[in-house]
């Protein structure tokens, strides 16, 4: 089992180019989850997906896009990166979703994205 | 909105034990939890705990409680090398025990 994997590792993007993080997941997980990493701050929900078919925004979601392609692959697109989306993204992945179950989430290795 | 805040550095002699504070804000916490970072790699679970418990052993690692002053801690023991990474502490409120408000990290630094 590979858990959550993550594509690319790096990437260098000028301001207004597009691009597409591939997050996989082979642990037949019903949810998936996409956060970014900033120097002094936690983890930060960008979009989460409940189970497949469904998409929801979390606590910074502007400037991206999710697609959840099926129930292994989530993906997430910036369609006009600039400067402020320099990150470290990872992507997860959980049992459920819980309303009252902490289903543990297990991350990817990350992205680390560089956007000048 | 919630907030979780945690010191930013810690650094322990091989052997000795490690306390690791948070402090969160959000007084409907359901759960709250301890998240490992080794270099170059995502997160994993180290621990959670209910939010109507006030203590978790596992193993070398106990995770106190104190609700009342929304005050989290881990503690490791007989702390290793090998413990050397970020530590996250994380809270979900009620009713999305799946959306993970995460603080700011402490670097615990483990020396010889």
């Amino acid at each position: 089992n590979a858990g959550v994997t993550q594509t690319p590792k790096f990437q260098v993007l000028k301001t207004g180019q597009s691009m597409t993080l591939q997050c996989a997941q082979d642990m037949n997980h019903n949810s998936m989850y996409w956060y970014r990493q900033d120097p002094g701050m936690g983890l930060r929900l960008i979009y989460y997906s409940a189970s497949e078919g469904t998409t929801d925004k979390g606590e910074v979601p502007n400037g991206y896009n999710v697609s959840r392609l099926n129930k292994r692959e989530f993906s997430l697109r910036l369609e006009s990166a600039a400067p402020s989306q320099t990150s470290v993204y990872f992507c997860a992945s959980s049992e459920g979703w819980g309303r009252g179950n902490p289903y543990e989430q297990y991350f990817g290795p990350g992205t680390r994205l560089t956007v000048t | 909105g919630e907030d979780v805040e945690q010191s930013l550095f810690l650094s322990v002699r091989e052997g000795d034990s490690s306390v690791i504070n948070c402090t969160y804000t959000d007084s409907s916490s359901t759960y709250l939890y301890w998240y490992k970072q080794e270099p170059g790699a995502g997160l994993q679970l180290l621990t959670y705990i209910f939010s109507n418990m006030d203590m978790k052993q596992d193993q070398r690692l106990t995770v106190l409680l104190n609700k009342k002053d929304k005050h989290l801690s881990l503690r490791i023991a007989d702390t290793q090398t090998g413990d050397s990474a970020i530590y996250f502490c994380a809270e979900t409120p009620q009713g999305t025990a799946s959306k993970l408000t995460f603080g700011t990290g402490t670097r615990l630094q483990v020396t010889l």
